[in-house]
């Protein structure tokens, strides 16, 4: 079945304790995004890869650092997580730009 | 700066009745404009339009693109609960690997 994971779905931690969100794609697609939601301002981009090694800003980076080591995969890391980044993380995949993106189940964050 | 706004932010109907979600953008380098639906966690893909007045049916879902004026319309008839969700808009940009999102509007739909 093709589909993005995303681990854990549910994360409460303490300022300044680093952690790691993963994301794996089955779907051999070339393009990956993490997105954070928060209530009233909708999905924004976070930071996205268009390939292995390939990665770039998205609106919202800082406080934020990623990695593609692999096409499949595509973990956010926060190194010094802070109660504003509480939100409901995406991460999504496609096969091009500005096309569908197929999302994982999200990954609820609480950050005290 | 790239902008999609969703116009109701809220919408509460009685099962049978039928529904339009809109969605106005401003997307430079548009691509592509797409909706999606939200339950409980993950958007799932509903419908993705690049041309203009060209109708996308699925089921009881349509929609339809009108490039000139910058909008897009979502219609649900035949409403049922399991209708109920948030749907997202979001504009695609040609060669950015980025989706601009609207804030979304909340269905709700009683029985």
């Amino acid at each position: 079945e093709a589909q993005v994971t995303q681990n854990p779905r549910y994360l409460i931690t303490v300022t300044g304790k680093k952690l790691t969100v993963t994301c794996s794609q089955n779907m051999n697609h070339e393009y990956m995004s993490w997105y954070r939601q928060d209530p009233g301002l909708g999905l924004r981009q976070i930071y996205y890869s268009m390939n292995v090694e390939v990665t770039d800003k998205g609106d919202v980076p800082e406080g934020y650092k990623v990695s593609r080591k692999e096409k499949r995969n595509f973990p956010l890391i926060l190194e010094s997580p802070s109660p504003n980044q509480t939100s409901l993380y995406f991460c999504a995949s496609s096969f091009g730009t500005g096309v569908e993106a197929f999302f994982g189940q999200g990954t609820r964050l609480t950050v005290v | 700066e790239d902008k999609v706004v969703q116009s109701p932010l809220s919408l509460v109907v009685h099962e049978g009745d039928t529904v339009t979600l809109n969605c106005s953008y401003e997307v430079t380098n548009f691509r592509s404009l797409l909706w999606y639906k939200q339950e409980k966690k993950a958007p799932t893909f509903l419908f993705m339009l690049t041309s203009s007045g060209i109708e996308k049916k699925s089921g009881r879902l349509s929609s339809i693109l009108d490039k000139k004026e910058l909008f897009s319309i979502l219609n649900i008839t035949a409403t049922q609960t399991g209708d109920s969700a948030v749907y997202l808009c979001a504009g695609g940009i040609q060669g950015a690997q980025k989706l601009v999102f609207g804030q979304g509007t909340r269905l709700t739909i009683n029985p």
